[in-house]
């Protein structure tokens, strides 16, 4: 079985600050592991996932992520953060290795970002 | 990517009634996924959607309840049946594979 903690539920900041968003996982197997965003009234959006390889990944927004394997972490950062990011944000985990839980997405609580002028 | 719509957006329903909400992908998918998302909280999945088979669900939910079709590899309903309070939620589908997935906009159930 598979747990996503999202450490803070909200995260209040403002305009050209930096932001972290915390995320750590639980798994008995390997994993993938995702952010997605959801901006008001919007569906969700993938934001950026490690699959293999580098340990930070980077969106086109500014936004990255590293995979920290002894931490069991995938912790969001933005050096300087804009009106325009305040959204929620969802870390997720699938289960690498296949199976019957092949694709599916554990997600965690939601940590709802908000950006003051 | 794939592009995903979902009909309809949002519905107001009485109790003990049912609603079929549908999912449409513009590209052929092997995998479909419908989760759920209560007030406040985060999404859970309902089940998996597979094409020519019965759907897989998770722990807590039932065929009977949430009984989902996927007649081709670009479509798929959930029905939400005899409906109350509880399943006030907003569903959403999904597609795509293990290293990335698309979602829809979503369906906003009130049920009264």
């Amino acid at each position: 079985a598979q747990s996503v903690t999202q450490l803070d539920s909200q995260v209040p900041v403002f305009e050209e600050a930096p932001v972290e968003l915390r995320c750590n996982y639980s798994s008995s197997v390997s994993v993938y592991l995702f952010w997605y965003v959801q901006y008001p009234n919007q569906g969700l959006q993938l934001l950026l996932k490690y699959l293999s390889g580098s340990t930070l990944v980077e969106s086109i927004n500014g936004f990255e992520a590293e995979f920290n394997k002894s931490q069991t972490s995938f912790h969001l950062r933005k050096p300087s953060v804009h009106i325009s990011d305040t959204a929620e944000y969802f870390c997720a985990v699938s289960d690498r290795d296949g199976g019957t839980s092949y694709g599916k997405l554990t997600f965690g609580q939601g940590t709802i970002l908000t950006v003051h002028p | 990517s794939a592009v995903i719509s979902q009909k309809p957006s949002r519905d107001i329903c009485q109790r003990g009634t049912s609603l079929t909400i549908q999912c449409q992908v513009d590209s052929q998918v092997t995998m479909m996924f419908w989760y759920r998302q209560q007030p406040g909280q985060s999404l859970t999945l309902i089940a998996t959607a597979n094409q020519g088979s019965e759907a897989t669900y998770e722990s807590g939910f039932v065929i009977d309840k949430f009984p989902i079709s996927r007649p081709n590899l670009t479509f798929s309903t959930l029905t939400v049946s005899n409906m109350s309070p509880e399943d006030s939620s907003i569903y959403l589908c999904s597609a795509g594979g293990v290293y990335e997935q698309y979602f829809g906009p979503g369906t906003r159930l009130t049920v009264t």
